[in-house]
């Protein structure tokens, strides 16, 4: 199993650019999350979903936009980039249901918006 | 809201020194606590967890106990090694689907 995959690693943008940032896993899970990670805040979430068609709102969603039409893809949309945004994305999966399992991470994408 | 709050660092040791990361939590209910492990370069991997008050969480030379009288989940390691450079994240999951709540993140430097 690849787990969690993310593409790119880097990218950097103008201000006001619109771009997706790709994750896949192949475990089969049904949960998946994106998550930005910024200096003395830790992680936190912007979107998740909890299946195929079904997605909501976590901490920090303004300016993202998710889909989820497979179990295995969960793309993150910039809709229209700005410097606040930033950040190192992860994108997690883990199983069903339960507050006790293991969330598995992608290795990251470092975005910097210009 | 539930939050979680960790000592800051970076923390910066020697190799085989006692390494604590003190970590706090606010939740209601009975939430699960985790202690996940960044390397440098790569993502999150999960260094260990506890379900319930008092179950203590291992791996690695790690070790960690759920202090519900205290809210706290401190993490510790007898004698740490170079490779274990890297920034060490608290964290918290209740209800269905685990939803995780961060902490700021601890770096730790080990030096030889």
């Amino acid at each position: 199993n690849a787990g969690v995959t993310q593409t790119p690693k880097f990218q950097v943008l103008k201000t006001g650019q619109s771009m997706t940032l790709q994750c896949a896993q192949d475990m089969n899970h049904e949960y998946m999350s994106w998550y930005r990670q910024d200096p003395g805040m830790g992680l936190r979430l912007i979107h998740y979903s909890v299946g195929a068609g079904i997605t909501d709102q976590g901490e920090v969603p303004n300016g993202y936009n998710v889909s989820r039409s497979t179990t295995e893809d969960f793309p993150l949309r910039l809709l229209s980039a700005a410097p606040s945004q930033t950040s190192v994305y992860f994108c997690a999966s883990s199983p069903p249901g339960l507050s006790t399992d293991t969330q598995y991470f992608g290795p990251g994408t470092r975005l910097t918006v210009l | 809201g539930d939050s979680v709050t960790q000592m800051e660092g970076p923390v910066t040791l020697s190799e085989e020194a006692f390494l604590t990361i003190n970590c706090t939590y606010t939740a209601t209910g009975y939430p699960s606590l985790f202690w996940y492990v960044q390397y440098p370069g790569e993502g999150l991997q999960l260094l260990l967890k506890a379900t319930k008050a008092d179950d203590k969480g291992s791996n690695k030379g790690f070790e960690a106990t759920y202090r519900k009288e205290t809210t706290s989940f401190h993490l510790e390691k007898g004698s740490v090694q170079v490779s274990d450079s890297a920034v060490y994240f608290c964290a918290l999951s209740k209800g269905s689907w685990g939803k995780l709540q961060f902490g700021a993140g601890t770096q730790v430097v080990v030096t030889p």
